[in-house]
Formats: structure tokens, C-alpha cells, sequence
């Protein structure tokens, strides 16, 4: 069964600084890794898609990396914001066809103006 | 374009009540799925459908059943609520090649 483990759990940053959020999984075995944002009561917002085959998406200020072989993601945050301040949210796709996410418990990030 | 979107919002039941989850999509996606989001478990699949007519179980399907009778509804039933259901729950839906699009969330507290 795949297992998805998100460090930190929860993480405090100053307004401008840059920061890496982590993410691994066990299985290598995947179709792709999102990146999610969760605001307080809210659904998840999809940030980035990394297919299989790719080494690395960008959008902005973020930018997400894969290393499939390794099992393991980075969420690269440059010149943080205090709107910035979500749950990040890790999913690996299964290769059964339908498409199931596994995902991790999330990175609670606090931007401190 | 609404997107995904749950139905209701909140609901409070009682132990041993019934209800029925609404989730509908209008980007004509064949790929539906019900989450369940509990604190420090993350989000864990319920049931899943790859098109109309189909249905298949995730993780945590006991307690639960679900229908797709058309392509656009996902419908999640608890036919006997306990409180261990009490959670957060989500829909989403994808077209199998890429991102899954949520919805905003159904709050159930079951007593």
C-alpha cells in the first residue's frame, strides 16, 4: 500500500524568505504527484502536476520537483507571503488506471509578516 | 463554470440516521471520487467511479455506498450513521489525464 510522509508538519517562516516544503512516498510505482493548497474550512486548490516522466513543474513563485526513483517531491516557495499561509497537501496517483490519489497529512505553512 | 460542487454544505445527524451526499461536475469528467478528511490522517478514499454506471470501493468503503447514475452526479449514502463517520468530506473528479478538481467540503457531525 502506498504511504505518503509529509516533513515538516508544520513550518513558520518571515515574510520573504524561501522555503522547501517535503514529501515521500514508497511505492515508485506512480502516474504523477500533485501539490495541493488547503485554506482553513476550504476544498484543495491544485497547485502543480508533475507526470511521471517529468523531473520538475513551475508556476510562479513555486516550483515542484520529482524524483521518482528515490520516491521523493519537493514544494520550492520563493519570497514567501503572508497569503501564502495554507496546508500543503502531497498526492501520488496510482498506475491501476483509475487514477486514485494517495495522499500525505500536509505541511501547515505560517508566513509571519 | 461551477466547477465541482457538494451538496450540503453541513449537516448534523443523529446515530442511526441516513442521509445522501450530492457531488456534481460539469466538465463532462469520466473519473469521480468521495475523500473522507479526518485530523492527522490526511485525505482517505471512499468510493470511486471511472464512468456512469460504475462504482468501485477505496480504503475506507465500509459504512458507505454510492451511486452514478449519470455522468455529472456522484452520489455518497449513509444508510446507518454512526459517529465514527463524523469527518470532512470531499468529492472530486478528473478527466484520468491530470489534476483532480475538488469541491468546497461537506461537514457531517453525527451524534
Amino acid at each position: 500500500k502506498q504511504e505518503v510522509t509529509q516533513i515538516p508538519a508544520a513550518l513558520s517562516v518571515p515574510e520573504g524568505e524561501n522555503l522547501v516544503l517535503n514529501c515521500s512516498f514508497t511505492d515508485s510505482a506512480i502516474y504523477n504527484l500533485q501539490w495541493f493548497r488547503q485554506d482553513p474550512g476550504k476544498g484543495l486548490t491544485s497547485l502543480l502536476l508533475i507526470q511521471s516522466s517529468q523531473r520538475e513543474q513551475t508556476s510562479g513563485r513555486l516550483n515542484a520537483s520529482l524524483d521518482k526513483s528515490s520516491g521523493r517531491s519537493t514544494l520550492y516557495i520563493a519570497a514567501s507571503q503572508p497569503g501564502d499561509s495554507a496546508t500543503y497537501l502531497c498526492a501520488v496517483t496510482d498506475q491501476t488506471g483509475a487514477n486514485n490519489l494517495f495522499f500525505g497529512t500536509g505541511t501547515r505553512l505560517t508566513v509571519i509578516p | 463554470n461551477a466547477g465541482v460542487t457538494q451538496t450540503p454544505k453541513f449537516r448534523v445527524l443523529k446515530t442511526g440516521q441516513s442521509m445522501t451526499l450530492l457531488c456534481a461536475q460539469d466538465m463532462n469528467h469520466e473519473y469521480m471520487y468521495w475523500y473522507r478528511q479526518d485530523p492527522g490522517m490526511g485525505l482517505r478514499l471512499i468510493h470511486y467511479s471511472v464512468g456512469e454506471g460504475t462504482t468501485a470501493k477505496g480504503e475506507v468503503p465500509d459504512g458507505y455506498n454510492v451511486s452514478r447514475l449519470k455522468k455529472q452526479n456522484f452520489l455518497l449514502g449513509l444508510e446507518s450513521a454512526a459517529p465514527s463517520q463524523t469527518s470532512v468530506y470531499f468529492c472530486a473528479s478528473t478527466s484520468g489525464k491530470g489534476t483532480q478538481y475538488f469541491g468546497p467540503g461537506t461537514r457531517l457531525t453525527v451524534l
